[in-house]
């Protein structure tokens, strides 16, 4: 059965890093999302995307956040200059169509560990 | 705001139980709800999509059921399986495509 694949699968970095969080979406799927889950609280949304623009974003997801779809199949979480708050699993997740008719297929997430 | 909770945080049967996972929301204005299962350091596996529009939604074992009106729907596994032990999410979308998800049941399935 078609996945969702998430590289690197854990990822440590110092405190002002930039990090590049990857995703590679199921193949006929047109649309992207990344949530996160901090420790102990609940998977909370972040960015959702669509014919290579951004359809709707939380309040998380300020200036230091950036997403890119850079060829057919990749699509990227970028954090500019990451903060200890930022450590989390990130999740992509891609659904066939409109999210309301079709279910959203989670990846197994990266850890990200902010030193 | 939307605001999801799942009772009870976590819950521990034998092996062969039918059981009941509860999950209440407090706008109803949804499109759909979905229950997810997060085995220990993975990601989210879809169990079950129900759209507004409808009342339940049965795979196998699982069966689920939406009353939008109350806020509220139910995930009935039948004679568990140490197997569904996992923890189990649901979340409802309200729009844009976003999910908003509950902290989660945390179920024991016990041999």
């Amino acid at each position: 059965e078609p996945e969702v694949t998430q590289t690197p699968s854990h990822q440590v970095t110092q405190m002002g890093q930039e990090v590049i969080l990857r995703c590679v979406p199921i193949s006929n799927h047109l649309y992207f999302y990344w949530y996160r889950q901090i420790l102990g609280q609940k998977v909370e949304f972040l960015v959702s995307f669509y014919n290579n623009e951004i359809s709707e974003k939380s309040e998380i997801f300020d200036d230091q956040f950036s997403v890119e779809r850079p060829d057919g199949s990749n699509f990227t979480l970028k954090i500019r200059s990451t903060k200890l708050e930022d450590s989390a699993m990130y999740f992509c997740a891609s659904s066939e169509e409109r999210a309301s008719n079709q279910p959203q297929h989670f990846g197994d997430g990266t850890r990200l560990s902010i030193l | 705001k939307q605001e999801v909770t799942q009772i009870p945080a976590a819950l521990s049967v034998p092996e062969g139980e039918n059981l009941v996972l509860n999950c209440s929301f407090t706008d109803s204005a949804i499109y759909n709800l979905q229950w997810f299962r997060q085995d220990p350091g993975k990601g989210l596996t879809s169990l079950l999509l129900i759209q507004s529009s409808q009342r339940e939604q049965t795979s196998g074992r699982l069966n689920a059921s939406l009353d939008k009106s109350s806020g509220r729907s139910t995930l009935y596994i039948a004679a568990s399986q140490p197997g569904d032990s996992a923890t189990y999410l649901c979340a409802v979308e309200g729009g844009a495509q976003k999910l908003v998800f509950g902290q989660g049941t945390r179920l024991t399935i016990n041999p």
